[in-house]
């Protein structure tokens, strides 16, 4: 089944205590992409990457790193957590010429 | 900067009206536009429009872009409980050289018995 897929679904975590959140998509996609969900503030890019090892920062990269060493992973990378990154995260992920974009499940992260 | 403005922000219907959702646009270098449904979970996709006038139907919902006035908007006709949801709008800018899709910040649609 076509899909992309991230893990964990649900995080609560302590300030300063790095995590990553994993996303894979088992369609061949190039362009990959993270958001952020906050209730008043819809969905806001984070990071994309249209290829292996090319990525670029979307509107608020700040306190996110991102890594593209294969095609199928995307993998989030907080490096210091702090409560204002609790939200609701969703990876992305289109054909490279394609108009659909296929969502993930989404993480919801707590950050205490 | 480019910028997505749904509006209502929300909206309480009862079953069997008909609702229409606006969405209005300001961006640099337009390539489409896209409606999602989204129920406490990752949004679905609804339509993807690219071309002025043409309307998108699935079932009771269509859509319709106007490119020169810059604006699309999603009707639900015979509505029911189930067509509660955020819709969400975005306009994808991508380029030669970025991904971009920028969301406007949803409708809320609540469909009461």
């Amino acid at each position: 089944e076509a899909q992309v897929t991230q893990n964990p679904r649900y995080l609560i975590t302590v300030t300063g205590k790095k995590l990553t959140v994993t996303c894979s998509q088992n369609m061949n996609h190039e362009y990959m992409s993270w958001y952020r969900q906050d209730p008043g503030l819809g969905l806001r890019q984070i990071y994309y990457s249209m290829n292996v090892e090319v990525t670029d920062k979307g509107d608020v990269p700040e306190g996110y790193k991102v890594s593209r060493k294969e095609k199928r992973n995307f993998p989030l990378i907080l490096e210091s957590p702090s409560p204002n990154q609790t939200s609701l995260y969703f990876c992305a992920s289109r054909l490279q010429g394609a108009y659909e974009q296929y969502f993930g499940p989404g993480t919801r992260l707590t950050v205490t | 900067e480019d910028k997505v403005v749904q509006s209502p922000l929300s909206l309480v219907v009862h079953e069997g009206d008909t609702v229409t959702l606006n969405c209005s646009y300001e961006v640099t270098n337009f390539r489409s536009l896209l409606w999602y449904k989204q129920e406490k979970k990752a949004p679905t996709f609804l339509f993807m429009l690219t071309s002025s006038g043409i309307e998108k139907k699935s079932g009771r919902l269509s859509s319709i872009l106007d490119k020169k006035e810059l604006f699309s908007i999603l009707n639900i006709t015979a509505t029911q409980t189930g067509d509660s949801a955020v819709y969400l709008c975005a306009v994808d800018t991508s380029g030669g050289s970025n991904y971009k899709l920028t969301f406007g910040k949803g409708t809320l649609l609540t469909v009461n018995p």
